[in-house]
């Protein structure tokens, strides 16, 4: 079993819509969540961490849930630019080891 | 901020020459960096983990003689591609963290062909 999963996509969606992800993750150990964007053939940039009580930046809200060991991603309000794909990142042995989920493909149209 | 600086940022080579790419924390010091690698469609995946002053440890299947990796100085770890092969051709990308608040930060990568 992987030890982080999520859905591939696309998930091709129109401006000004709300998307949601989710990527599970199979260690119950794991201490350090994040999303990370990645535009084609660049770097992955870090999105936002995740906290155990939620979080938000802006359009975008992050929530950890460790009883169910999945973390999520919203976006409301969907632009244009938001199109990239999203790595979940889980991070095991207090900030030791990382694992990045596939990444799941963002589609925003006009 | 922190920022981590990967060079080069593309390369071809041949088959069977080795190519070394390196990576720097331009304002912080990291006394760990991970070499990651992306393959087209695919997952960042871990190779191994650099430890400055100490060996590299490798994730399950990473060849260590073939990845020589070095980590000599709280801001420069350099990844080896030794006799390097077709299928070694792929996007090699660093990280490094300050600390947890920033998250870790990556390198912009290295696309290494093999010809």
């Amino acid at each position: 079993r992987k030890e982080v999963e999520q859905d591939p996509g696309p998930f091709n969606v129109p401006e000004g819509a709300t998307v949601a992800f989710n990527c599970t993750y199979s260690n119950s150990a794991s201490q350090s969540f994040f999303w990370y964007r990645q535009d084609c053939r660049k770097e992955p940039k870090l999105l936002m961490s995740v906290y155990s009580s939620g979080n938000e930046d802006g359009r975008f809200t992050a929530q950890l849930n460790r009883a169910s060991q999945y973390i999520s991603l919203l976006i409301r309000d969907s632009k244009l630019s938001d199109s990239a794909t999203y790595l979940c990142v889980v991070g095991l042995n207090n900030f030791n080891k990382f694992y990045f989920g596939s990444g799941t493909k963002l589609n925003v149209k006009p | 901020g922190a920022v981590v600086s990967q060079h080069p940022s593309r390369v071809i080579c041949k088959s069977g020459t080795s190519v070394k790419i390196e990576c720097r924390s331009l304002d912080f010091q990291a006394t760990t960096m991970f070499w990651y690698r992306q393959f087209p469609k695919q997952s960042l995946m871990l190779m191994a983990t650099s430890n400055e002053g100490s060996k590299a440890t490798y994730e399950q299947g990473v060849e260590k003689d073939k990845f020589l990796i070095n980590h000599a100085s709280l801001t420069l770890s350099t990844l080896t591609v030794t006799s390097a092969h077709p299928e070694d051709s792929s996007f090699y990308i660093c990280s490094a963290s300050r600390d947890r608040s920033y998250g870790y930060t990556f390198g912009s990568g290295t696309r290494l062909t093999v010809v």
